[in-house]
């Protein structure tokens, strides 16, 4: 089934723990970004990946890394994780960079930071 | 700047009742815009992508029509079910970013028996 995975789907950590989020999709698509959902807020655009080794900020990006070592995995990196960072995050991939194809979205992880 | 808006912020409707979303855009010059569907503890569904060339897209029960010049989108959904209940979001590429969407907060939706 063609799907983009997220890992963990919930999280519970304290203020400074380092911590990745990961994401997957078998669909071996080239683009591949990370967005935040907070009330009020909608969803706002972290990081983006156009291919391997190709990444690039969106609109939100301070607090996060990402890495894109292998076309279908895009981990999101909190190095020291804050309580402003306590969200809704969603992995998306489409098909080809600097198109307009359909997005597709993961589940979400919804991470606390106390 | 491109912004999204989406009326009305919430809706309750009986089951039955034909229904209409709306979403509306600053910017004219997009590519496309797309609608999806959220539900609590899964993630985003892409519903239709309309292109900047078509007016409408079907399926199902769901239409979705665009009129670019006006920078609107409406979402119509016929004969709505309680499974309909949801968070309903309208996107679009922002200008020059393709793959980028731009994201209006949303209307909830929920269908009552």
């Amino acid at each position: 089934e063609a799907q983009v995975t997220q890992n963990p789907r919930y999280l519970i950590t304290v203020t400074g723990k380092k911590l990745t989020v990961t994401c997957s999709q078998n669909m071996n698509h080239e683009y591949m970004s990370w967005y935040r959902q907070d009330p009020g807020l909608g969803l706002r655009q972290i990081y983006y990946s156009m291919n391997v080794e190709v990444t690039d900020k969106g609109d939100v990006p301070e607090g996060y890394k990402v890495s894109r070592k292998e076309k279908r995995n895009f981990p999101l990196i909190l190095e020291s994780p804050s309580p402003n960072q306590t969200s809704l995050y969603f992995c998306a991939s489409s098909l080809r960079a600097g198109s307009t194809d359909t997005q597709y979205f993961g589940p979400g992880t919804r991470l606390t930071v106390l | 700047k491109q912004e999204v808006t989406q009326i009305p912020a919430a809706l309750s409707v009986p089951e039955g009742e034909n229904l209409v979303l709306n979403c509306s855009f600053t910017d004219s010059a997009i590519y496309n815009l797309q609608w999806f569907r959220q539900d609590p503890g899964k993630g985003l569904t892409s519903l239709l992508l309309i292109q900047s060339s078509q007016r409408e897209q079907t399926s199902g029960r769901l239409n979705a029509s665009l009129d670019k010049s006006s920078g609107r989108s409406t979402l119509y959904i016929a004969a709505s079910q309680p499974g309909d209940s949801a968070t309903y979001l309208c996107a679009v590429p922002r200008s020059g970013g393709y793959n980028k969407l731009i994201f209006g907060a949303g209307t909830r939706l929920a269908v009552h028996p």
